[in-house]
């Protein structure tokens, strides 16, 4: 079946520190891939996403690259800050359906 | 344009009582999807809904749990005799529909609404 495997967090970093959150997953067909950002008390925000292999999503300063060979899409960013701080949550949606799979997410921690 | 709206963005019901979420999409969206967000996990489907119709109701819990999306009026989502396990995030996303085609792939999110049983 289809599913996102996040690395666990908590993840602490000190204010522009380098950021990777791993993200792979396993899917049928071709999905579309997809980051999203949950500040605290918010709701779920569009961070970047990918279509197609090779495609590198980026906004804010953060970068993902689709990679289908190690079916993986790596969250990066060269220098942190504080108001980073929040839950990053990989996401696929398959070709032609409408169901997004989610990984569990990744707490940020920022610090001073 | 105005983004996904949910209300209310915090519910606390008893055990027993129903609880009504509601989710006002994106103008000119058509598509509305319900998703459950539980403590320190990931977003779960629950249900695809188009104006009038359900179309995939399969992450629904079988008992309790119902969905609408009227011709006019926001989509609700609708849980009779709540319990403690309900307790959740509900988050509603809408997506437009491409001209001639598929449902667009990206899917707009609310606020959603925290919902605490006690």
């Amino acid at each position: 079946g289809n599913s996102v495997t996040q690395m666990e967090g908590p993840v602490t970093l000190s204010e522009e520190a380098f950021l990777t959150i791993n993200c792979t997953y396993t899917a049928t067909g071709y999905p579309s891939l997809f980051w999203y950002v949950q500040y605290p008390g918010e709701g779920l925000q569009l961070l970047l996403k990918a279509t197609k292999a090779d495609d590198k999503g980026s906004n804010k300063g953060f970068e993902a690259t689709y990679r289908k060979e190690t079916t993986s899409f790596h969250l990066e960013k060269g220098s942190v800050q504080v108001s980073d701080s929040a839950v990053y949550f990989c996401a696929l949606s398959v070709s032609g359906t409408y169901k997004y799979i989610f990984g569990t997410g990744t707490r940020l921690k920022v610090l001073a | 344009n105005a983004g996904v709206m949910q209300n209310p963005r915090h519910l606390v019901r008893r055990r027993g009582q129903e609880a009504r979420l509601r989710c006002s999409p994106m103008k000119g969206h058509s598509h509305v999807y319900w998703y459950r967000q539980l403590p320190e996990e990931g977003l779960k489907f629950m249900v695809y809904l188009q104006k009038e119709n359900i179309i995939d109701e399969s992450g629904m819990p079988k008992e309790r749990f119902s969905a609408e999306f009227p011709k006019e009026g926001p989509s609700i989502l609708r849980i009779q005799q709540v319990v403690r396990g309900d307790s959740a995030a509900y988050f509603c996303a809408s997506s437009p529909e491409r001209a001639g085609g598929p449902i667009s792939y990206e899917q707009y999110f609310g606020p959603g609404t925290r919902l605490t049983v006690t």
